[in-house]
């Protein structure tokens, strides 16, 4: 069972929806992160949040909005995505602080979301 | 550029056999961290192991257990009677050690690897 979970597992939108993603964690961890994977292709970092605040937003277009409401939730606001965005969309944590700096990042299981 | 550089992207071994993946790096830091995750047709990414650079002795976890060479930047996984469950992508990543550079997780592009019965 994984300690991060994401939902939905999958998702299919046109470019015109809006939609959310949503990752949760109980760990305590107050660092949290969203990637992108295309197929075959390791993890981009997209946004990183440190005690809720946006710490690292790795020029991301502004279609993807995130937000971190509380230590536990992280979300990721899709808005008038191209169908290139279409891809598994990773959430992850951590531990933060002077001595958790080997804390590794947990992963969710992704959302596999399409674009049409 | 601090890359990660896995030059074997696919591995194939027996079962019961070992295999070594391996994984350079490059990093103008001194502190920083590395770690092996493998991700099967499942989509997690799980942690299968990590080494501190300032630690001079390899880590190991069970069947796993790494060839860490500070002075080459080398960071191989070795897998001691493979499984058909090792069967998975394994990514090799680096992490710096302070400030901003420690939220970065820096990929490999990965190796698959493939577990004959």
């Amino acid at each position: 069972d994984t300690e991060v979970t994401q939902t939905p597992k999958h998702l299919v939108m046109g470019m015109t929806n809006k939609k959310s993603l949503k990752c949760e964690q109980h760990m305590g961890h107050r660092a949290m992160y969203w990637y992108k994977q295309k197929a075959k292709k390791p993890p981009e970092l997209m946004f990183v949040y440190s005690y809720e605040k946006l710490s690292i937003n790795e020029s991301v277009p502004s279609r993807f909005s995130p937000e971190c409401p509380n230590s536990s939730l992280l979300n990721l606001h899709l808005h008038a995505l191209q169908p290139e965005d279409s891809a598994l969309y990773l959430c992850a944590s951590s531990r933060v602080g002077t001595v958790s700096y080997n804390s590794p990042l947990h992963f969710g299981n992704g959302t596999r979301l399409t674009v049409t | 550029a601090q890359t990660v550089t896995q030059s074997q992207p696919e591995m194939s071994v027996q079962e019961a056999e070992t295999v070594t993946l391996s994984c350079t790096y490059d990093t103008s830091e001194s502190d920083y961290y590395l770690f092996w995750y493998k991700q099967p047709p499942s989509r997690q990414m799980i942690l299968v192991i990590r080494q501190e650079a300032y630690k001079q002795q390899n880590a190991t976890e069970n069947r796993f257990s790494v060839n860490f060479q500070k002075a080459a930047k080398s960071f191989s996984l070795k897998i001691s009677d493979s499984q058909l469950g090792d069967a998975a992508m394994y990514f090799c990543a680096r992490r710096g050690g302070s400030g901003g550079s420690n939220y970065k997780l820096t990929f490999g592009k990965g190796t698959l690897l493939t577990v004959n019965p």
